[in-house]
């Protein structure tokens, strides 16, 4: 059974880069077939797509994060990660991970991050 | 971008009711592209319908997806206890994948 496991810290100060890593286990990252992406979700509200990278390093963002955010792929650790810049209190959310081709079919249980000084 | 709008906001119906949630698109969308989950608290959300209306793995037939061009429809037959949720509708074009801002379905 594929599992995803979102890390890192849970607080950030403001105008830092968040930094978080989704660790995968019980199959491939290195799967041709998938993407691996990045979803974010403030108390409360709807579900909104970061960005996404496939196997081989071809990354996708969302346009509204595109100047801050960066995902990469570490295929020899089957994880994945995201790097959110000039974080502001707007960003304190949940993030999840998730891979998916079309839809998203396995889930992260997602972290908290507070932007806060 | 497409947007996905989704409505009512929240559904207040009772147990064995038959539910009807509306997710409608700022532009067309492919069938191939629509999907729906389902969130409860605490959980990462559960896909529930692809390609707008095929069943994911393990999904109750008392769910069912319609729909095409800009509107589509998430029905659930007669609501199980288990089924009070929230559920988001999801599109994918152009490598960008957008969600629906949910549909809350609570107990009357």
């Amino acid at each position: 059974q594929l599992q995803l496991q979102e890390s890192g810290p849970g607080l950030v100060k403001p105008s830092e880069t968040l930094s978080l890593t989704c660790t995968v286990s019980g199959g491939s990252i290195s799967s041709s077939s998938y993407y691996w992406g990045w979803i974010r979700q403030p108390p409360g509200k709807g579900l909104e797509w970061i960005g996404s990278i496939s196997y081989s390093g071809s990354t996708y963002y969302n346009p509204s994060f595109k100047s801050r955010v960066s995902i990469s792929v570490d295929t020899s650790n089957n994880h994945f990660s995201l790097k959110l810049a000039s974080v502001t209190a707007a960003d304190t959310t949940l993030y999840y991970c998730a891979r998916h081709r079309i839809n998203f079919d396995y889930w992260g249980q997602g972290t908290l991050v507070t932007v806060s000084s | 971008e497409i947007v996905l709008t989704q409505s009512p906001g929240t559904l207040s119906l009772s147990p064995g009711e038959r539910a009807t949630l509306s997710c409608r698109a700022s532009q067309n969308v492919s069938t191939y592209y629509l999907a729906w989950y389902q969130q409860k608290p605490g959980q990462a959300p559960r896909l529930l319908i692809y390609g707008a209306s095929n069943r994911a793995t393990g999904i109750p037939d008392r769910f069912s997806g319609s729909g095409s061009g800009t509107d589509f429809t998430l029905t659930i037959s007669r609501l199980e206890p288990e089924d009070f949720a929230v559920y988001c509708c999801q599109q994918y074009g152009a490598s960008r994948w957008t969600f629906g801002q949910g549909t809350k379905v609570e107990i009357k």
